[in-house]
């Protein structure tokens, strides 16, 4: 039973390079999210979608770009990387359109040089 | 603008004894309240939620108690295992079913 998995695990930038960070899960949620953690913020919500096709953006969407083209998959594109966005991402799940009971990934910690 | 707060960074507590964790929030709209749990290295894990109808909800060593007139939550262990030590974050649903999480308490618990 896979869950939320997210690749890869750790990953390091240069400052303007892009890169995906890719999320998928197995359990048929219509509801799918990124957050990112960084100490004393908590996590703030990047991105979500509701189904495929369909995407809205969080607190903290600047930089980043989503899209769903299929229920299972939910990747986060940074376009152009800056050290701001050094943080740890997490992907996130959830039954319906609802979201109260979230299923996170492992994480994915970035830095940005 | 901190919608969800969680005012102590780190809590210890002995093996055995309670933990109390508390929660902050400034909007009586909320509806939805849960608690999650991390381990490093890990993601959050669902832990418990509360609805707003209601004032109290337990699951084994866990309680939630909700005091919507002080816009408070709470989260209380008892008793306390080592295995508690994480960190707590809790979360409010707004909405657009969208979670706002608190910045999270470190839990120790000292055998």
């Amino acid at each position: 039973n896979a869950g939320v998995t997210q690749t890869p695990k750790f990953q390091v930038l240069k400052t303007g390079q892009s890169m995906t960070l890719q999320c998928a899960q197995d359990m048929n949620h219509e509801y799918m999210s990124w957050y990112r953690q960084d100490p004393g913020m908590g996590l703030r919500l990047i991105h979500y979608s509701v189904g495929a096709g369909i995407t809205d953006q969080g607190e903290v969407p600047n930089g980043y770009n989503v899209s769903r083209s299929t229920t299972e998959d939910f990747p986060l594109r940074l376009l152009s990387a800056a050290p701001s966005q050094t943080s740890v991402y997490f992907c996130a799940s959830g039954t319906g359109g609802v979201g109260e009971k979230l299923f996170f990934g492992s994480g994915t910690q970035l830095s940005v040089l | 603008d901190q919608q969800v707060k969680q005012n102590s960074p780190s809590l210890s507590v002995q093996e055995g004894r309670i933990s109390i964790l508390n929660c902050d929030y400034t909007n009586s709209m909320f509806d939805y309240f849960l608690w999650y749990k991390k381990y490093p290295a890990e993601g959050p894990t669902f832990l418990i939620s509360i609805s707003s109808i209601k004032d109290k909800n337990e699951d084994g060593r866990f309680t939630v108690f909700l005091n919507k007139s002080a816009k408070h939550l709470s989260l209380h262990i008892v008793p306390s295992q080592p295995g508690d030590s994480a960190v707590y974050f809790c979360a409010v649903k707004r909405p657009g079913n969208k979670l706002v999480f608190g910045a999270g308490t470190i839990l120790r618990v000292k055998s």
